[in-house]
């Protein structure tokens, strides 16, 4: 267990939808990275955030969006739900920026129909 | 960016053989090497990192290699276990920069037992 929760574990949604995605870092932990994966596009980096603030974009779509909470915690919000959508999206945690260990969650499973 | 290539994309062993596994980067900026391992249901789990300061570094089973001139590192298993049935994923990042990972696209051991 890395001490990264993630929940729901499992959404299925209809396209056209909007869904969030929430993640508790580890404890003490500050800094929140989203990747997502899938079959054909592999793991890949979408959007960090330390202490609340936004750091670093990666290929993060329009219809997505994501913050950090004053307690740390993190949401992912996907809209306009494409079925291409559908992957694993981690979550993971690192005590600061430029800490070199990230933790990852367990993930959450998003089937867009 | 950076773009990690990764090989072999399966690998079947032997029980109490050796696994390597070898991957390139192409941003010479990017100085911080993890390898994680990732078994069915789970996220992804660090099993062993390496930073660009240091050529090799070793625990137990699980050894990481490192060629900064030839910009590629490699994972190495010995006496593979079945347990060691999983996918691994390397990963490259700039730990003064962004620290977002940028990952292999996996590799499918299967140690036989």
């Amino acid at each position: 267990d890395s001490g990264v929760t993630q929940t729901p574990k499992h959404l299925i949604t209809a396209t056209g939808q909007r869904v969030t995605l929430r993640c508790s870092p580890r404890s003490g932990d500050l800094s929140v990275y989203w990747y997502q994966q899938s079959l054909d596009q592999g793991l890949q980096f979408l959007i960090q955030y330390y202490n609340g603030e936004e750091r670093a974009k990666g290929n993060i779509l329009e219809r997505f969006s994501a913050q950090q909470f004053p307690d740390l915690h993190s949401e992912l919000n996907l809209s306009s739900l494409e079925l291409g959508d559908s992957a694993l999206y981690f979550c993971a945690s690192s005590v600061r920026q430029g800490a070199q260990t990230q933790y990852f969650g367990p993930g959450t499973r998003l089937t867009v129909l | 960016g950076e773009n990690v290539e990764q090989h072999p994309s399966t690998l079947s062993v032997q029980e109490g053989d050796s696994a390597v596994i070898k991957c390139t980067y192409s941003d010479s900026a990017s100085n911080y090497f993890p390898w994680y391992k990732q078994e069915l249901g789970k996220g992804p789990q660090l099993i062993i990192d390496i930073r660009s300061n240091v050529g090799e570094k070793k625990d137990q089973r699980i050894a990481v290699t490192l060629n900064k001139t030839a910009k590629h590192f490699s994972l190495h298993i010995t006496e593979t276990q079945p347990e060691d049935s999983a996918v691994y994923f390397c990963a490259a990042s700039d730990l003064g920069g962004a620290n977002n990972l940028f990952f292999g696209t996996g590799t499918r051991l299967t140690v036989i037992p």
